[in-house]
């Protein structure tokens, strides 16, 4: 069954410094997401992304975070300059497109960003 | 803004008995979606609901939308030990934003064999 992946599943960084989150959607969904969990709250959305440009977007996603779609198959999230405040799981999704705009999303197993 | 809030917090039963776990809104929504979180995991899609569709069956799931009382309640027949996890609703808006989905806090449920 085919499902979201995402790279890695663990980054440790330092404050201040750049970080690239990797994800790689089901091959034949059309929309991406992605959302973050800090540790013990809730499931917050961050951005979502149809045909190479942002659909919408949270208070949370301001200038420090980009996304991109670099190429046929992956789907980043960049933060510069991260803050202790950024650790958290951040989940990517996926979903076709369908009539209606019910979106069923598929989530990948999450990448836990620790910042120190 | 629309949110989901779910109750109880947690949920603790044996094996075999039903787990009903609810869920409110604010706001008018497109559809409400369950998804499921083992610990430390990915999120686990269950079953969509579209708000205009009152119940939903998937297995021993069992889904329910009241968009008069802004709610919505999924059951689990039949517990098993493996249905241990975090359980979340989440909204989908009503006009087409991209589908952003808000999601609540989630109930922690918990099945002792």
């Amino acid at each position: 069954e085919p499902e979201v992946t995402q790279t890695p599943s663990h980054q440790v960084t330092q404050m201040g410094q750049e970080v690239i989150l990797r994800c790689v959607p089901i091959s034949n969904h059309l929309y991406f997401y992605w959302y973050r969990q800090i540790l013990g709250q809730k499931v917050e959305f961050l951005v979502s992304f149809y045909n190479n440009e942002i659909s919408e977007k949270s208070e949370i996603f301001d200038d420090q975070f980009s996304v991109e779609r670099p190429d046929g198959s992956n789907f980043t999230l960049k933060i510069r300059s991260t803050k202790l405040e950024d650790s958290a799981m951040y989940f990517c999704a996926s979903s076709e497109v369908r009539a209606g705009g019910h979106y069923e999303q598929y989530f990948g197993p999450g990448t836990r960003l620790t910042v120190t | 803004s629309q949110q989901g809030e779910e109750d109880p917090q947690a949920l603790s039963i044996q094996e075999g008995e039903n787990a009903t776990m609810n869920c409110s809104y604010k706001t008018s929504i497109n559809n409400l979606q369950w998804y499921r979180q083992n610990s430390g995991r990915g999120l686990v899609h269950l079953i969509l609901i579209r708000s205009n569709e009152r119940e939903k069956h998937s297995g021993r799931l069992r889904v329910t939308l009241d968009t008069s009382k802004k709610s919505s309640s999924l059951l689990i027949t039949a517990s098993r030990a493996a249905d241990t996890a975090s359980y979340f609703c989440a909204t989908g808006a009503l006009y087409n934003q991209g589908g952003k989905l808000i999601f609540g806090q989630g109930t922690e449920l918990s099945v002792k064999p």
